[in-house]
């Protein structure tokens, strides 16, 4: 069965562009999450998507946005890139209502540098 | 709102030696506590859980219990590997639902040298 496929593997960037980002879940999952992870603040919840529906949202500001398709495929954005948004952007898909269980399986992410 | 503290790293360990990683966390209600491992150039993989006190989670020789009256989650382990080189994050879950996301520690890199 394939894994949580991330793409781009790495991004380099300037301020004020934006940038999309890309996750395939495994099949059969349909939720999809997103974190932000630095090494000052380590893992941060962006957002998760569920059947095309946003169902949570971490606290970051409108920058930063995403959806999923109907094949539970999702894409986050972010606009106005700031030299702060250089991270490591995780995804992870996990089965209906069980993305606090525990049962997170995570992709290699998208590794961002803006400059 | 919820929290968790890991003890600051890098921690350098000989092969062989004993692993203690201290996950302590702030919580309404009874979470369920998780330790999740990412090897270089990955992603996380849940390495072990517990949902209810004095639970122990185990998963390739790493251990982790419970401790409601200390509110930790510490991890353990007998003897390290260089393979066991990583980041570990705890990380809980609120008990309100499966739909609330996990919230995670800051990371503790283990560097394991032969």
């Amino acid at each position: 069965k394939a894994g949580v496929t991330q793409t781009p593997r790495y991004l380099i960037k300037t301020r004020g562009q934006q940038v999309t980002l890309s996750c395939s879940p495994i099949s059969g999952h349909r939720s999809v999450s997103w974190y932000q992870q630095t090494p000052g603040q380590g893992l941060q919840f962006l957002f998760e998507y569920f059947s095309e529906t946003q169902r949570n949202k971490g606290n970051f500001p409108g920058r930063f946005s995403g959806r999923q398709f109907s094949n539970s495929r999702s894409e986050m954005n972010v606009s106005t890139l700031e030299l702060g948004d250089s991270a490591l952007y995780l995804c992870a898909s996990s089965l209906a209502g069980d993305i606090g269980g525990g049962k997170l399986f995570f992709g290699s992410g998208t590794q961002l540098s803006v400059l | 709102g919820d929290s968790v503290t890991q003890m600051e790293g890098p921690v350098t360990l000989s092969e062989e030696a004993f692993l203690t990683i201290n996950c302590t966390y702030t919580a309404t209600g009874y979470p369920s506590l998780f330790w999740y491992v990412q090897y270089p150039g990955e992603g996380l993989q849940l390495l072990l859980k517990a949902t209810k006190a004095d639970d122990k989670g185990s998963n390739k020789g790493f251990e982790a219990t419970y401790r409601k009256e200390t509110t930790s989650f510490h991890l353990e382990k007998g003897s390290v590997q260089v393979s066991d080189s990583a980041v570990y994050f705890c990380a809980l879950s609120g008990p309100s639902s499966g739909n609330t996301p996990l919230v995670f520690g800051k990371g503790t890199r283990l560097s394991v040298i032969a």
